[in-house]
């Protein structure tokens, strides 16, 4: 069965410090890889994405993804983070020329002054 | 250009009735979905139309219908509500992979 796992469900960082967001994800091929960020009641903003080519890829606010095929896995990351990041960040992945998106069960990110 | 816009924004209905929450986009996108967000489940995919007249089942289809007359429109049918259906329901467009989201509707079925 395909799926999309988020292992943690609440992660609380200092701010400043940095942050890794893990994804992992079960299909027969490789996917379209995405990371998507939820404020408190706000819909979902994307934050990066992955098709094909350099393994490593930059988004908005400073986060960046890096996909390894041999753990299948997409994991966030962000050096230093900042009161403001404080959300619920979503990996996602797309199937079928992106007729159809699958997500994880979501990761809260709660950020100690 | 407004994007993706979903009303009502927030909708209480009592079991057994029916409703239609509205989608519309401006972007002239071919892939629209629409999903519903729980608690603990992130978002599940109901129904998804990757152009006028087609539509398709996605996770979770049943007690939903779905139609795609026009390229800006899809809406999302609740034939007989049910308590298990309490969510708020996102719809998305998407073009060349990225998904733009409407600001949600929150359910309540009583």
């Amino acid at each position: 069965a395909q799926s999309v796992t988020q292992p943690d469900i609440h992660i609380t960082v200092s701010e400043g410090a940095s942050l890794e967001l893990r994804c992992n994800y079960s299909y027969g091929a490789t996917p379209y890889l995405f990371w998507y960020v939820q404020s408190p009641g706000q819909g979902l903003q994307l934050l990066l994405k992955y098709f094909s080519g350099d393994t490593l890829v930059q988004g908005i606010k400073g986060f960046e993804a890096e996909f390894k095929r041999s753990q299948s896995s997409f994991n966030l990351r962000k050096p230093s983070v900042h009161w403001s990041d404080a959300a619920e960040y979503f990996c996602a992945v797309g199937l079928y020329n992106f007729n159809k998106f699958y997500f994880g069960s979501g990761t809260k990110l709660n950020v100690k002054p | 250009n407004a994007g993706v816009t979903q009303t009502p924004k927030f909708q209480v209905l009592k079991t057994g009735q029916s409703m239609t929450l509205q989608c519309a986009q401006d972007m002239n996108h071919e892939y629209m979905s629409w999903y519903r967000q729980d608690p603990g489940m992130g978002l599940r995919l109901i129904h998804y139309s990757v152009g006028a007249g087609i539509t398709d089942q996605g996770e979770v289809p049943n007690g939903y219908n779905v139609s795609r007359s026009t390229t800006e429109d899809f809406p999302l049918r609740l034939l007989s509500a049910a308590p298990s259906q309490t969510s708020v329901y996102f719809c998305a467009s998407n073009s060349g992979g990225e998904q733009f989201f409407g600001p949600g509707t929150r359910l309540t079925v009583l």
